[in-house]
């Protein structure tokens, strides 16, 4: 059973631009969350994605949006990039369980920094 | 709103020490509680978790029970090893995950 994985593990990007970040679920998972971690704190929500459709949005702008695939891979896209972006995003796979979720199993992350 | 307030760190012990870190949660429904690591440059990694009141998880030496009473799932080890050092996330589920601000513990020889 393969785990979530994430890609890229790290990124450089200058402010204005945009940036897509890619993550796969664990086997058998129907729920990706993305979250953002500013250095020395603790994950906040971005989003939720069940079934290919958003359920549930953190407190970020239109600028941060997402995607799910068939296969339950998910995107999420940032764009116009501010300096403040610059966190690691985690991506999280859950398995079913309805549209609450019950636990998350995390990936390594993707590190951008926005320069 | 749901959310988790954790015991702010960060915290040093010496090999063998007990731990205790505290985290309590406010929550409109009875969600399950979750323990997260993090090692430096990783991402988070499930330590244990409990689904109902009364519950006790546990993993490598670590314990937490649910307190329903207390709204409370404090973490213990009661002998911590250098490779404990890590942060500690106290987390509990709602329609979202919602995570505290961490714990840096550091464990010196």
């Amino acid at each position: 059973e393969t785990g979530v994985t994430q890609s890229p593990t790290h990124l450089i990007k200058t402010r204005g631009q945009q940036v897509t970040l890619r993550c796969s679920s664990q086997s058998g998972h129907n729920t990706v969350s993305w979250y953002q971690q500013a250095l020395g704190q603790g994950p906040q929500f971005i989003f939720q994605y069940y079934r290919e459709e958003e359920n549930g949005r953190g407190n970020f702008p239109p600028r941060f949006s997402g995607l799910q695939f068939p296969n339950y891979s998910s995107e999420l896209n940032v764009n116009a990039l501010e300096l403040d972006d610059s966190a690691l995003y985690l991506c999280a796979s859950s398995p079913p369980s309805g549209r609450r979720v019950s636990e998350a199993f995390f990936g390594q992350g993707t590190r951008l920094t926005v320069v | 709103g749901d959310s988790v307030t954790q015991m702010e760190g960060p915290v040093t012990l010496s090999e063998e020490a007990f731990l205790t870190i505290n985290c309590t949660y406010t929550a409109t429904g009875y969600p399950s509680l979750f323990w997260y690591v993090q090692y430096p440059g990783e991402g988070l990694q499930l330590l244990l978790k409990a689904t109902k009141a009364d519950d006790k998880g546990s993993n490598k030496g670590f314990e937490a029970t649910y307190r329903k009473e207390t709204t409370s799932f404090h973490l213990e080890k009661g002998s911590v090893q250098v490779s404990d050092s890590a942060v500690y996330f106290c987390a509990q589920t709602g329609n979202q995950f919602y995570f505290g601000t961490g714990t840096s513990l550091t464990v010196i020889p």
